[in-house]
């Protein structure tokens, strides 16, 4: 049974360029999460995927966008990167949002670095 | 003020001790509580949900209070291997999306 998988898995950018993260979830889930981690710091909730649709945002720019395919994998893409952005970007999955009871999941995180 | 409050710690600790790790949360609308677990440069893995009544799994205890929005997890007879940062994590159910909110961690290192 394979777990949440994220791609790539270290990434290093320049300030101004754009990026794009990918992420896969657990099989049998259809709800995907992205969070943000910054050094000494606990994920920061960026936004929730379901039904191809984002359901719920955090704070974050509009810089920061993403996308749900049928098949319930998810992309993140940040534009105009800048050095703040520099961070693990953390993928959950869980099944069905909106219930108290669900439980999410994490990949191992894609380390972006913005020089 | 924070959504959900830890102490940073670390926490140092010999093999075998107690230790016990404080959470507070803003939200009285939160709907469900969860410790999560995670090692240096690797990802938050769930260690245990946390209910009114108070769950155990081994040497893991964790505690909700929702009158003082209070979590903790009391962990007995520490090893080496419980070195690690704990998250305090609250899960809140807005919009038709829920979204969990983490706190900083609280670092704990196990000592021979």
């Amino acid at each position: 049974d394979a777990g949440v998988t994220q791609s790539p898995t270290h990434l290093i950018k320049t300030r101004g360029q754009q990026v794009t993260l990918r992420c896969s979830p657990k099989s049998g889930h259809d709800t995907v999460s992205w969070y943000q981690q910054a050094l000494g710091q606990g994920p920061q909730f960026i936004f929730q995927y379901y039904e191809e649709e984002e359901r719920q945002r955090g704070n974050f720019p509009d810089r920061f966008s993403g996308h749900q395919f049928p098949n319930y994998s998810s992309e993140l893409n940040v534009n105009a990167l800048l050095l703040g952005d520099s961070a693990l970007y953390l993928c959950a999955s869980s099944l069905g949002p909106g219930t108290s009871t669900d439980t999410q999941y994490f990949g191992p995180g894609t380390r972006l670095t913005v020089l | 003020r924070k959504e959900v409050e830890q102490d940073p710690g670390p926490f140092n600790v010999p093999e075998g001790a107690t230790v016990a790790f404080n959470c507070t949360y803003s939200n009285s609308a939160s709907q469900s509580f969860f410790w999560y677990r995670q090692d240096c440069r690797k990802e938050p893995k769930l260690l245990m949900s946390v209910y009114s009544s108070g769950n155990e799994d081994g040497r893991f205890t964790a505690q909700l209070n929702r009158a003082s929005q209070y979590i903790s997890l009391l962990i007995r007879d520490s090893k080496l291997s419980d070195s690690a940062t704990y998250l305090c994590v609250v899960n809140g159910i807005t919009g038709g999306g829920n979204k969990l909110t983490f706190g900083t961690g609280t670092q704990l290192k196990v000592e021979l």
